[in-house]
C-alpha cells in the first residue's frame, strides 16, 4: 500500500500569516493516465471533510484563492497564503492513483 | 446541489452484522463511483470500499476485506454496506463519499460496536 506522510502533524498559525503542509507518498503518484491523483482535504470540528484541492493543484469551486496545491510525483504542498479564522481545523492529504485508496496522518491547524 | 445522506448506524455487539445507506441526490447517481470511508473516534480518514458506475469494480481496504461487502441500486440511487464479524476497531463514523476522487461526502452515520 501506498503510504503517506504529513508534516507538521500539528501547525499553529498566526492570523494573516502564511503556512504550509507536506505531504509525500512512499511511491510515484503518476498514474498510467499521466495525471497525478493527489487531493487535499479540509475537516473542520465536527463536519465532514470537504475536499480542497484535487489532481494536485485544482482548487474545487468556492474555495478561497488563498489555497493552493503544488508539487509531483512523490512531494506534495498545500500552501495558505494568509490564515484565517475559518481556516482552523485538519487537514488530510489523499492518494486516489493507487488501490487502495490511502490518506495522510492528518495536521491539525489552529490559531496561536 | 449533490446531496449524500448515509443511515444505518448504532449500536451493535462484536461479531454482529449491520448494513449501512447512502441515499443520493442532486447528480445523476448511475453515473460516479462511490466510496466507503471511515473515521475512529479522534482518529484520522480511512478509506475502507470503493463500488464502480455499475458493480462491476469493487475494492476493499484489507481491513475489512471478507466481512463487508459494497453494494449498490442505481435504480434507487442508493449505496450499501453490509458489515459482518464486527469488531471494536470498526467503531466509526462511516461516510460515503462520490468519485475516484471523493468530491462529495455526506454526513456520516455512527458505528458502535461494543458489549
Amino acid at each position: 500500500d501506498v503510504v503517506m506522510t504529513q508534516s507538521p502533524l500539528s501547525l499553529p498559525v498566526t492570523l494573516g500569516q502564511p503556512a504550509s503542509i507536506s505531504c509525500r507518498s512512499s511511491q510515484s503518484l503518476v498514474h498510467s493516465d499521466g495525471n497525478t491523483y493527489l487531493n487535499w482535504f479540509q475537516q473542520r470540528a465536527g463536519q465532514s471533510p470537504r475536499r480542497l484541492i484535487n489532481k494536485v493543484s485544482y482548487r474545487e469551486s468556492g474555495v478561497p484563492d488563498r489555497f493552493s496545491g503544488s508539487g509531483s510525483g512523490t512531494d506534495f504542498t498545500l500552501k495558505i497564503s494568509r490564515v484565517e479564522a475559518e481556516d482552523v481545523g485538519i487537514y488530510y492529504c489523499m492518494q486516489a492513483t493507487h488501490w487502495p485508496r490511502t490518506f495522510g496522518p492528518g495536521t491539525k491547524v489552529d490559531i496561536k | 446541489e449533490v446531496v449524500l445522506v448515509e443511515s444505518g448506524g448504532g449500536l451493535v455487539q462484536p461479531g454482529g452484522s449491520l448494513r449501512l445507506s447512502c441515499a443520493a441526490s442532486g447528480f445523476t447517481f448511475s453515473t460516479k463511483g462511490i466510496n466507503w470511508v471511515r473515521q475512529a473516534p479522534g482518529k484520522g480518514l480511512e478509506w475502507i470500499s470503493y463500488i464502480s458506475t455499475t458493480g462491476s469494480s469493487i475494492y476493499y481496504a484489507d481491513s475489512v476485506k471478507g466481512r463487508f461487502t459494497i453494494s449498490r441500486d442505481n435504480a434507487k440511487n442508493s449505496l450499501f454496506l453490509q458489515m459482518n464479524s464486527l469488531r471494536a476497531e470498526d467503531t466509526a463514523v462511516y461516510y460515503c463519499a462520490t468519485s475516484w476522487g471523493l468530491d462529495y461526502w455526506g454526513q456520516g452515520t455512527l458505528v458502535t460496536v461494543s458489549s
